[in-house]
């Protein structure tokens, strides 16, 4: 039972690349998130989906882009990829936005 | 409107000690509370969780967490730290509103000396 995947697991870029996250869960979940995980910082929602074809915004989304084209698919990407990008990148997904997420182990994304 | 705040961001038991992070939640209807734990280079899982009902809450792993609505607190405990207790917490509060996603609170990392 894979759960939450995400994919790569680390990648470094450099200043101006782009690329793109790729998450996927097969519980059926409705609700979809993408975070961002710095020092100090805790866990920040960045975009997030309420069902297939819906994305909305959340607390930090200037760089990032979004896309849930299917149902188990969440798709992050970052158009010019920037130095205060350098993060953890997790994603979660639930089945209403009150339930536990599930999260996937993260991706490691360095750019210099 | 609703947040947690966890009070300590660094918390450092003894291994045998007792376990306890703190986390109180602002929430203007009925919270559902949870507690998720991070080990390294890991995404988080859920420790437990409270919804209605009983307000002392059993988990994974020998904690418990007891919902106190007068308080507005939600604290994690384990009466014993064992060395693979060493992880990061985070506590989160929604409510019952199936729409109203979770706010999580900015993580407590627990380090357990031998």
């Amino acid at each position: 039972n894979a759960g939450v995947t995400q994919t790569p697991k680390f990648r470094v870029l450099k200043t101006g690349q782009s690329m793109t996250l790729l998450c996927a869960q097969d519980m059926n979940h409705e609700y979809m998130y993408w975070y961002r995980q710095d020092p100090g910082m805790g866990l920040r929602l960045i975009h997030y989906s309420v069902g297939e074809g819906t994305t909305a915004k959340g607390e930090v989304p200037d760089g990032y882009n979004v896309s849930r084209l299917k149902k188990q698919n969440f798709l992050l990407g970052l158009e010019s990829a920037a130095p205060s990008q350098t993060s953890v990148y997790f994603c979660a997904s639930s089945y209403t936005g009150n339930q536990p997420q599930h999260f996937g182990d993260g991706t490691r994304l360095s750019i210099l | 409107a609703q947040s947690v705040t966890q009070l300590g961001s660094h918390v450092s038991v003894s291994e045998g000690a007792l376990v306890l992070l703190r986390c109180n939640y602002s929430s203007s209807v009925p919270p559902y509370l949870f507690w998720y734990v991070q080990y390294p280079n890991q995404g988080l899982q859920l420790l437990l969780k409270y919804t209605t009902g009983a307000t002392l809450v059993k988990g994974i792993n020998g904690f418990e967490a007891e919902f106190k609505k007068s308080e507005t607190s939600f604290h994690l405990t384990k009466p014993s730290a064992h060395m693979s207790d060493a992880a990061e917490y985070f506590c989160a509060v929604t409510n019952n509103n199936a729409g109203n996603m979770l706010t999580f609170g900015g993580g407590t990392r627990l380090m357990v000396k031998p």
